[in-house]
């Protein structure tokens, strides 16, 4: 069974410009989440989407916004893009809310 | 706001030592996931804990969750090399999928 898949992987954008990230959970799995991760900070929930609907949402700015669509593949957006958003943008997928969850490669974003 | 203190933050040591990791938190859990991470890469699920007092084994990892389900210990037996990398905790909300991370042990085995 193929894993959790994140696109791009690598991204660098710059300060004010905007941001989509692609995440395609596990085969079944219908809960997908949302974390950064930096140094500082280290991993942080954003935001979880489960049958389409925002389930949960994290302590971050509106600029961060994501959809699920109908076959459980998830986007997340970033607005006006700030130097501190630079980040690993991780995505995880569960079957259910409270499954176990089972983390993509992250997509690397610099924000210059 | 759930917190996880996880320590120690940082740990080397050579081939063939053993070790113990620890994550607290004043908050109960409902379960508590170990993962491992490689540098650019997304955290791998190791074990996931759910019972209080609950010790499962995967290979020379020891897990341990506390009787209150408010901490847990990863023990590493006879350390290898290819046991390098961040080991992260993480605890699952009563309420749902969020999972609060702690701030990872950055493990180094020297050979």
């Amino acid at each position: 069974k193929a894993g959790v898949t994140q696109t791009p992987r690598y991204l660098i954008k710059t300060r004010g410009q905007q941001v989509t990230l692609s995440c395609s959970p596990i085969s079944g799995h219908r809960s997908v989440s949302w974390y950064q991760q930096t140094p500082g900070q280290g991993l942080q929930f954003l935001f979880e989407y489960f049958s389409e609907t925002q389930r949960n949402k994290g302590n971050f700015p509106g600029r961060f916004s994501g959809r699920q669509f109908s076959n459980s593949r998830s986007e997340m957006n970033v607005s006006t893009l700030e130097l501190g958003d630079s980040a690993l943008y991780l995505c995880a997928s569960s079957f259910t809310s409270a499954g176990e969850q089972y983390f993509g490669p992250g997509t690397r974003l610099t924000v210059t | 706001t759930q917190l996880l203190e996880q320590s120690p933050q940082f740990l080397s040591i050579q081939e063939g030592e053993n070790l113990t990791v620890y994550c607290n938190s004043s908050s109960v859990f409902s379960s508590l996931q170990w993962y491992r991470q490689e540098p650019g890469e997304g955290p791998v699920l190791l074990v996931t804990v759910v019972t209080g007092g609950e010790v499962k084994k995967l290979k020379r990892l020891t897990f341990q969750f506390g009787d209150a389900r408010k901490d847990s210990s990863l023990h590493i037996t006879a350390a290898q090399p290819g046991d390098t990398g961040l080991y992260l905790c993480a605890g699952q909300e009563t309420s749902g999928s969020r999972l609060t991370f702690g701030e990872g042990t950055q493990l180094t085995v020297n050979p």
